[in-house]
């Protein structure tokens, strides 16, 4: 059964340091995965998708991420925080059906703090 | 092209009323999901419509909760004599359904308080 496992509920960095949020995966199949990002009381956005082409994905407002299969990772990073990256992120996997229908499978999320 | 619309975008529901929560796609859309954020957790998938069919409905709790998606008119979630439990965010989420990976796009959600 396809599971993710973001493995920070909070993580706290300051502006301009560089952001890593982990997340593990478990698929029995070649997954497709994703990070979206929540500000406070808005919806979701998705910031970047793997799907079995490159294994680095970059996304928007600077964030990628490195799918490594080995390590059943997906890992979001940043070089430097601004605080308008302050929000919660979740990673996400994609349970695929056919017909072109995908259930997706949320982590409990990361909550990122940004401090001056 | 406008996104995909949720309302109301607050509702306010004493225990025992029901509760309908709309979702309009993005156009051009004829998949639909919708998701439940309980407080402090991530987001749980409930249900997945196609026009005038339920798809999978495998998270969708076995009472009170139903939901349709017609040939004409939003997706509407249906939330039959309310409980306190039942107060959190409800995403809808569209897909056009024949580009992989079938990527998703969210609605802001409908955040129900049930007092």
């Amino acid at each position: 059964a396809q599971s993710v496992t973001q493995l920070d509920s909070h993580v706290s960095v300051s502006e301009g340091t560089p952001v890593l949020l982990r997340c593990n995966y478990s698929s029995s199949y070649s997954p497709s995965l994703f990070w979206y990002v929540q500000h406070p009381n808005k919806g979701l956005q998705l910031l970047l998708k793997y799907t079995s082409a490159a294994t680095l994905v970059k996304g928007i407002n600077g964030f990628e991420a490195e799918f490594k299969k080995s390590e059943t990772s997906f890992h979001l990073t940043k070089p430097s925080a601004h605080m308008s990256d302050a929000a919660e992120y979740f990673c996400v996997v994609s349970v695929g059906w056919n017909g072109g229908y995908n259930k997706l499978i949320f982590g409990a999320g990361t909550r990122l703090a940004v401090h001056p | 092209n406008a996104g995909v619309m949720q309302n109301p975008r607050h509702l306010v529901r004493r225990r025992g009323q029901e509760a309908r929560l709309r979702c309009s796609p993005m156009k051009g859309h004829s998949h639909v999901y919708w998701y439940r954020q309980l407080p402090e957790e991530g987001l749980k998938f409930m249900v997945y419509l196609q026009k005038e069919n339920i798809i999978d409905e495998s998270g969708m709790p076995k009472e009170r909760f139903s939901a349709e998606f017609p040939k004409e008119g939003p997706s509407i979630l249906r939330i039959q004599q309310v409980v306190r439990g039942d107060s959190a965010a409800y995403f809808c989420a569209s897909s056009p359904g024949e580009v992989e990976p079938y990527e998703q796009y969210f609605g802001p959600g409908t955040r129900l308080t049930v007092t």
